[in-house]
């Protein structure tokens, strides 16, 4: 069956203006997760949501940073007034009701010029 | 605060050669354990997991790790490895908190290079 997708693959920016990173979880999977990894820094976790709700937003960087989720599916990162350290790729993840196994997506590299 | 640490960043090896990754994490209540691998130019799989029950788990592709939980260890080990495990792998941590929150903690991965 088909995997966590995301969309796009790369993305050039230039400081200051805003992106949109797109996350399409696994069919059935309600809970869904955003990492993001810089080089050398391994895996940060941002935010995790269960359905449409985020119970955990504890690792935005700042309040640049918001993520939402519809319909118990498909996610949105924006990064407003992006920053030449928000450069790394953002990593989406998730899982099925009850289990700690997440799946990733292939990431979106962010680079912020 | 919860973290994860391994202890080798960098490890090259010859194939045939045994390898074992080192990996440690701070919590003292219930965690479950996970190794993930990627591959060059591949996203993020789950190589094994442990959750409960017998601490010595196997994965895929040969390897296996022991979950030591009086040395709060989840080392990584396979006897032989070859040229196509040249990867990045991190340990990962699930530690429980009052919401309930399922994300994990990472270590910073150690790059894996086997050389033919």
């Amino acid at each position: 069956g088909a995997g966590v997708s995301q969309s796009p693959s790369n993305k050039v920016t230039e400081k200051g203006k805003d992106v949109e990173l797109r996350c399409d979880p696994i069919s059935g999977h309600t809970a869904l997760y955003w990492y993001r990894q810089s080089l050398g820094q391994g895996l940060e976790f941002l935010i995790y949501f269960q359905g449409n709700s985020a119970p955990d937003k504890s690792g935005l960087p700042s309040d640049r940073f918001s993520a939402e989720r519809t319909g118990g599916s498909v996610s949105t990162l924006t990064i407003q007034r992006t920053q030449q350290e928000d450069s790394a790729v953002y990593l989406c993840a998730s899982s099925v009701p009850g289990s700690d196994t997440q799946y990733f997506g292939p990431g979106t590299r962010l680079t912020v010029l | 605060a919860q973290s994860v640490s391994q202890h080798n960043h960098h490890v090259i090896l010859s194939e045939a050669a045994s390898l074992e990754l080192g990996c440690n994490y701070s919590y003292g209540g219930t965690v479950n354990l996970f190794w993930y691998v990627q591959y060059p130019g591949q996203h993020l799989q789950l190589l094994l997991k442990y959750f409960s029950g017998d601490p010595l788990v196997k994965g895929i592709k040969g390897f296996e790790a022991e979950f030591i939980k009086s040395k709060f260890s989840f080392n990584l080990r396979k006897p032989s490895v070859q040229w196509s495990d040249t990867a990045e792998y991190f340990c990962a941590v699930n530690a429980y908190n009052a919401g309930n929150n399922r994300k994990l903690i990472w270590g910073l991965g150690t790059s894996l290079a086997v050389n033919p």
